[in-house]
């Protein structure tokens, strides 16, 4: 089945620290991957996408993830973490070819806080 | 930049009674799509919708359910008679099918429905 899971549902850093979100995903078949990023009461926002380009991916607001075909992972990172950082991380699948409206799978969610 | 916008940003309502949630894609987008988180939980695919007819729908569309575009612009989901467990937030997303971005889905704020 498809799936994707999160570890960890939430995870919390010092500002100015490393940001590690994990993700990994289940397919027999290369998916597209995204990171989605959602700001309390408001809409879900794309950080960043993988679909077979470039392994290392880099997004918006200094996040960047890799896709490692060998530990089904697409974990998001960035080096220093701001507190305008604080929110919901979504990882999610699409299978392209699957079907024709290749629905987005999601997984879980990882809420980020940042202690000052 | 062009956005997907949905209306009423909440929606309140008594069990039994219907509500239209309502969705004005991005302009140029042409496969549709509504999804639901329901509080604390993932968000989850409902429908996709495409040259004016479903593609796909998960096992939560029932026949309570219905989608339309009525005119060129909206996109809208119906639910006949709401049940508590209808409460959550709906998000309404669009897709290209020609540039760059065919694979991303782009999100709405979303609705949040509360049923009573």
């Amino acid at each position: 089945a498809q799936s994707v899971t999160q570890l960890g549902s939430h995870v919390s850093v010092s500002e100015g620290a490393l940001v590690l979100l994990r993700c990994n995903y289940s397919s027999s078949v290369p998916p597209y991957l995204f990171w989605y990023v959602q700001y309390p009461n408001q809409g879900l926002q794309l950080l960043l996408k993988y679909t077979s380009a470039a392994t290392l991916v880099k997004g918006i607001n200094g996040f960047e993830a890799e896709f490692k075909k060998s530990e089904t992972s697409f974990h998001l990172t960035k080096p220093s973490a701001h507190m305008s950082d604080a929110a919901e991380y979504f990882c999610a699948v699409l299978y392209p070819g699957y079907s024709s409206a290749s629905k987005i799978i999601f997984g879980s969610g990882t809420r980020l806080s940042i202690r000052p | 930049e062009p956005e997907v916008t949905q209306t009423p940003s909440h929606q309140v309502t008594q069990m039994g009674q219907e509500v239209i949630l309502r969705c004005v894609p991005i302009s140029n987008h042409l496969y549709f799509y509504w999804y639901r988180q329901i509080l604390g939980q993932k968000v989850e695919f409902l429908v996709s919708f495409y040259n004016n007819e479903i593609s796909e729908k998960s096992e939560i569309f029932d026949d309570q359910f219905s989608v339309e575009r009525p005119d060129g612009s909206n996109f809208t989901l119906k639910i006949r008679s709401t049940k508590l467990e209808d409460s959550a937030m709906y998000f309404c997303a669009s897709r290209s099918l020609a540039g760059k971005d065919t694979d991303t889905q782009y999100f709405g704020p979303g609705t949040r429905l509360t049923v009573l």
